[in-house]
């Protein structure tokens, strides 16, 4: 049963450029939460979906950054016109949703570097 | 290689009691540390976390934790129990390493209050 699949791993881009940042939860989790961890920070949340829905996003910037999860397939997190500032690494979890018995799975993290 | 370990999956304090979460983590470099709660249905929240200077550092809610290198464990503690602070509790572990950032989780240790 493979847990929480992010990749690519390490993501190397030039300002201006597209990022996008993929998370396959685990098998039969409908949840998936994105957050960003900045060097010497802890986890910021950024964003919560279920299926086709976003249920909280009250952590994204209101600008360049989009999620999405699809019925089908993994979620990704798109970052439009990278800047230096978005290096960082990425972080996903997944969960069932089973409110009497809810943990979150992680991911292994996405490097977002920005040349 | 990095790894934490918490101790038990489970911990069962009464009310009022003093609530003590362990945690050890194994590192070849200077870590950080962190310890995230997470309610049900919500997403994680960062309690506190330990980059440098005071080895005793101080979180919401009351919590706390103190790094010590010799032991490598970076233990949570509170005081006195209150009935909502049931909820599963992480210790991670970030490290940079050539430039490289990952972050290690434990497998969380879900904290129930006895009334």
């Amino acid at each position: 049963n493979a847990g929480v699949m992010q990749n690519p791993r390490h993501l190397v881009r030039r300002r201006g450029q597209e990022a996008r940042l993929r998370c396959s939860p685990m098998k039969g989790h409908s949840h998936v939460y994105w957050y960003r961890q900045l060097p010497e920070e802890g986890l910021k949340f950024m964003v919560y979906l279920q299926k086709e829905n976003i249920i909280d996003e009250s952590g994204m910037p209101k600008e360049r950054f989009s999620a999405e999860f699809p019925k089908e397939g993994p979620s990704i997190l798109r970052i439009q016109q990278v800047v230096r500032g978005d290096s960082a690494a990425y972080f996903c979890a997944s969960s069932s949703g089973d409110s009497q018995n809810e943990k979150l799975f992680f991911g292994s993290g996405t490097q977002l570097s920005v040349l | 290689a990095q790894s934490v370990t918490q101790l038990g999956s489970h911990v069962s304090v009464s009310e009022g009691a003093l609530v003590l979460l362990r945690c050890n983590y194994s590192s070849s470099v200077p870590p950080y540390l962190f310890w995230y709660v997470q309610y049900p249905n919500q997403g994680l929240q960062l309690l506190l976390k330990y980059t440098t200077g005071a080895t005793l550092v101080k979180g919401i809610n009351g919590f706390e934790a103190e790094f010590k290198k010799s032991e490598t464990s970076f233990h949570l503690t509170k005081p006195s129990a209150h009935m909502s602070d049931a909820a599963e509790y992480f210790c991670a572990v970030s490290v940079s390493m050539d430039s490289n950032y990952q972050l290690i989780w434990g497998a969380g240790t879900k904290l129930i209050i006895k009334p």
